[in-house]
């Protein structure tokens, strides 16, 4: 049982150039979230997913794109990076609603030249 | 929309000392969790909070709830180095979640 495992660990990317983050997470839980953190920061949600197929905006939707479809895994895209757009990349899944655990993955650290 | 307010923002800790963090909503809770990212790691999983007033202890940290369900507590008892981190609250009023900006804890040896 891995838990929840995110692809790549790290990558550097040119302003411009695209890329897919993986979120994997293997405990069947229906809801899947991506989280932004900047350093010394709060996480910032970007979207997220109540169910396979599904997706919503978070708090900073904008830039990024995400798809569902599958149950186990959750793609964050990219589809021209900024330099505004260097993070730590946090994905998480939890069972139900607001009432369980989240379980973080161990982050993507992106930085965009 | 729901406003979170954690405090304080950073906080350097004497080893052996105690210490309290504080996160405040704008709104009533259904619930708040708390976590705990270490340097360079991911946000752990520390306790759930549900009832207006609620205490929870894990050894030598201690959670509480407030009555009116806006505002939650984490007190730490004689400090030690492995408590190093950042603790974020997170909130949940109905379906929406947030996350506090978190109290960055620094121990002094």
């Amino acid at each position: 049982n891995a838990g929840v495992t995110q692809t790549p660990k790290f990558r550097v990317l040119k302003t411009g150039q695209s890329m897919t983050l993986l979120c994997a997470q293997d405990m069947n839980h229906e809801y899947m979230y991506w989280y932004r953190q900047d350093p010394g920061m709060g996480l910032r949600l970007i979207h997220y997913s109540v169910g396979e197929g599904t997706t919503a905006k978070g708090e900073v939707p904008d830039g990024y794109n995400v798809s569902r479809l599958k149950k186990q895994n959750f793609l964050l895209g990219l589809e021209s990076a900024a330099p505004s757009q260097t993070s730590v990349y946090f994905c998480a899944s939890c069972s139900t609603s607001g009432t369980d655990t989240q379980y973080f993955g161990p982050g993507t650290r992106l930085t965009v030249l | 929309g729901q406003q979170v307010m954690q405090i304080p923002q950073y906080q350097h800790v004497q080893e052996g000392e105690d210490f309290t963090t504080y996160c405040n909503s704008s709104t009533t809770l259904s619930n708040i969790q708390w976590y705990k990212q270490r340097p360079g790691g991911h946000p752990v999983f520390l306790i759930q909070l549900v009832k207006s007033g609620e205490v929870k202890k894990q050894k030598r940290l201690t959670f509480q709830f407030g009555e009116a369900k806006k505002n939650s507590s984490l007190h730490i008892t004689a400090t030690q180095t492995t408590d190093v981190g950042t603790y974020f609250c997170r909130l949940a009023a109905g379906n929406k979640l947030t996350f506090g900006g978190g109290t960055r804890v620094l121990v002094k040896p």
